[in-house]
């Protein structure tokens, strides 16, 4: 069965160092999206990605975040300069458009951790 | 405002138990879904709901929705030790892009 995969499972860096977090959608889905779950929290919203661009994003996707689809199988998420409060665990979604079909489909995650 | 809202925070039962978890909303939404989550690990889509239906079954999983009092349930009937973890549930407000909006959650314990 297609499933979204993500790379790294664990990235530790230090503040204000640059990260990015890989992803893999499933090969015929057109939409793609990051989540962040803080520990302990709940799943948060941060941007959603259709045709090349972005269609909406959360307050928390600021300046120091973007995305990326740099071939047809990647979607990246670049954090410029890490901060303590980005630490959570992110996660890449991605859902196909045929048929209303309205269930994402998520990868097992990148833990982030900033020191 | 809070969306998605879910109660108990926690909940422990015996295996073979049912497990009953409620979700309330605030906006208008396309569809409801519920999603589970195991410690530390991605999550798993369970079961949609769209605001036309009232009742879904999966499996041994049953899902109501009432839009008039913006809440659902989701009931794992005979639970088992391997239905512990976290359960979400998350709203597709409606004529946005898709984006969900997850609530804190219920920690399910099953014990054997």
């Amino acid at each position: 069965e297609p499933e979204v995969t993500q790379t790294p499972s664990h990235q530790v860096t230090q503040m204000g160092q640059e990260v990015i977090l890989r992803c893999v959608p499933i090969s015929n889905h057109l939409y793609f999206y990051w989540y962040r779950q803080i520990l302990g929290q709940k799943v948060e919203f941060l941007v959603s990605f259709y045709n090349n661009e972005i269609s909406e994003k959360s307050e928390i996707f600021d300046d120091q975040f973007s995305v990326e689809r740099p071939d047809g199988s990647n979607f990246t998420l670049k954090i410029r300069s890490t901060k303590l409060e980005d630490s959570a665990m992110y996660f890449c979604a991605s859902r196909s458009t045929s048929g209303g079909a309205y269930e994402q489909y998520f990868g097992p995650g990148t833990r982030l951790t900033v020191t | 405002s809070q969306q998605g809202e879910e109660d108990p925070q926690a909940l422990s039962i015996q295996e073979g138990e049912n497990a009953t978890m409620n979700c309330s909303y605030k906006t208008s939404i396309n569809n409801l879904q519920w999603y589970r989550q195991n410690s530390g690990r991605g999550l798993v889509h369970l079961i949609l709901i769209r605001s036309n239906e009232r009742e879904k079954h999966s499996g041994r999983l049953r899902v109501t929705l009432d839009t008039s009092k913006k809440s659902s349930s989701l009931l794992i009937t005979a639970s088992r030790a391997a239905d512990t973890a976290s359960y979400f549930c998350a709203t597709l407000v409606s004529g946005n892009t898709g984006k969900l909006i997850f609530g804190q959650g219920t920690t399910l314990q099953v014990k054997p």
